[in-house]
């Protein structure tokens, strides 16, 4: 069965920092990698996917991911944070109709 | 252009009564998923529609949860008899399918969730 871990539960970071979340996946083929953010309230808002090819995905908002298949990871990064991007960030892997889930990263941003 | 909708935002019900919380999906979305988030138990999936059909119903955590589609489009996740371990966000996406079948590329659009309480 595939699983996916999110090793930090919370991550505090200056505002104009570099920003990095870190993801691994357990999936026996080849897996469908999301990252998504949920704001305070909010529903789940996709940054970026990856299914195939180039292994450095650029998403929104400023954000890209790296899959690294021989570390199993998939690893979101923003180069300069902003305090917008406080928020709860989730990495999932696609299989079929189902997205498995990690338990999420918090991130804080300080002034 | 309008995303998904779920209503009511907040429900708080008392033990063993049933509650029905609704899902509008985007406008020509055929598949819809119901997700719940809840403190203990992250986000778990608990069903899917592929039209008015829910091919997949193992996620539903007992026969008190039920989910139905019609015309397509709304879909209500009954809960019956709630217990407080049902106190838990319900989340609500839809997407096309434009993979053939494999759904694992579509991309799935989120609602803002219901907050369900049981007190």
């Amino acid at each position: 069965a595939q699983s996916v871990t999110q090793p930090d539960i919370h991550i505090t970071v200056s505002e104009g920092a570099s920003l990095e979340l870190r993801c691994n996946y357990s999936y026996g083929a080849t897996p469908y990698l999301f990252w998504y953010v949920q704001s305070p309230g909010q529903g789940l808002q996709l940054l970026l996917k990856y299914f195939s090819g180039d292994t450095l995905v650029q998403g929104i908002k400023g954000f890209e991911a790296e899959f690294k298949r021989s570390q199993s990871s998939f690893n979101l990064r923003k180069p300069s944070v902003h305090w917008s991007d406080a928020a709860e960030y989730f990495c999932a892997v696609g299989v079929l109709y189902r997205l498995s889930f990690g338990a999420g990263t918090t991130v804080t941003v300080r002034a | 252009g309008a995303g998904v909708s779920q209503s009511p935002s907040n429900k708080v019900t008392e033990k063993g009564k049933d509650v029905e919380l609704r899902c509008d999906p985007i406008s020509g979305h055929t598949a819809l998923y119901w997700y719940r988030q809840s403190l203990g138990q992250g986000l778990e999936f608990l069903i899917y529609f592929q039209g008015n059909s829910a091919p997949d119903k193992s996620g539903l955590p007992s026969d008190r949860f039920s989910a139905e589609r019609t015309g397509g489009s709304v879909s209500t996740l009954t809960i019956q008899r709630t217990q407080q371990e049902d106190s838990a966000v319900y989340l609500c996406a839809s997407s096309l399918i434009t993979s053939g079948g494999t759904y694992s590329t579509d991309t799935q659009y989120f609602g803002p969730g219901t907050r369900l309480t049981v007190l």
